[in-house]
């Protein structure tokens, strides 16, 4: 039961390119989530899928867009990636809006260069 | 705006002795409360949820809720050096199901 798995760990990228990163979980949870994390930041939500077939916006969407292949899988794509973006990110999933706690992905460390 | 509060620490504290994490929170509608363990590197980990007032005691860990307050807490018990972390406090409810989280208090657990 391998729980939330995030593609690929690490990555570097130069600024303007762009790169897919892929999220799987296999609890059979509802909802999946992208969030990223930075310094004295906290956790900042990108975007969300309630259910298989919906995505909303979160807090900080902007240059990011999402994916919400099938009820395993939600996907978090940089079209032009900048230096802002930056970070350690999250997937995760939860069972369904019950107040549930979230189950996280070992998380992708990128870097804009 | 929804806010989670937290003393970003470090928090450091004997082994042994009492670790007592704390965290505000602005919407009175909250509803859900959970605490993460996040140990440096690695990613959030749930450790304890909490629904209504009062203590839940799971282990060496204990959650307490006051909602008049506005405050939830977390007692660590006979702290050991492998409970060194960053503790995150998030708060969900308000008609919303996505938690708004805290930016976490390091504590460090020395021997």
């Amino acid at each position: 039961n391998a729980g939330v798995t995030q593609t690929p760990k690490f990555q570097v990228l130069k600024t303007g390119q762009s790169m897919t990163l892929q999220c799987a979980q296999d609890m059979n949870h509802n909802s999946m989530y992208w969030y990223r994390q930075d310094p004295g930041m906290g956790l900042r939500l990108i975007y969300y899928s309630a259910s298989e077939g919906t995505t909303d916006k979160g807090e900080v969407p902007n240059g990011y867009n999402v994916s919400r292949l099938n009820k395993r899988e939600f996907s978090l794509r940089l079209e032009s990636a900048a230096p802002s973006q930056t970070s350690v990110y999250f997937c995760a999933s939860s069972e369904d809006g019950t107040g549930v706690g979230y189950t996280f992905g070992s998380g992708t460390r990128l870097t804009v260069v | 705006q929804k806010e989670v509060e937290q003393n970003s620490g470090p928090l450091s504290v004997p082994e042994g002795a009492i670790a007592s994490l704390n965290c505000t929170y602005s919407d009175r509608g909250s509803q859900s409360f959970f605490w993460y363990r996040q140990y440096s590197g690695k990613s959030p980990e749930l450790i304890m949820s909490i629904y209504s007032n009062g203590d839940k005691e799971d282990g060496r860990f204990t959650a307490q809720l006051n909602k008049a307050s506005q405050y939830v807490s977390l007692l660590i018990r006979d702290s050991q050096p492998s409970d060194s972390a960053t503790y995150l406090c998030a708060v969900m409810g308000g008609g919303s199901y996505i938690p708004t989280f805290g930016r976490g208090t390091s504590l460090i657990v020395h021997p």
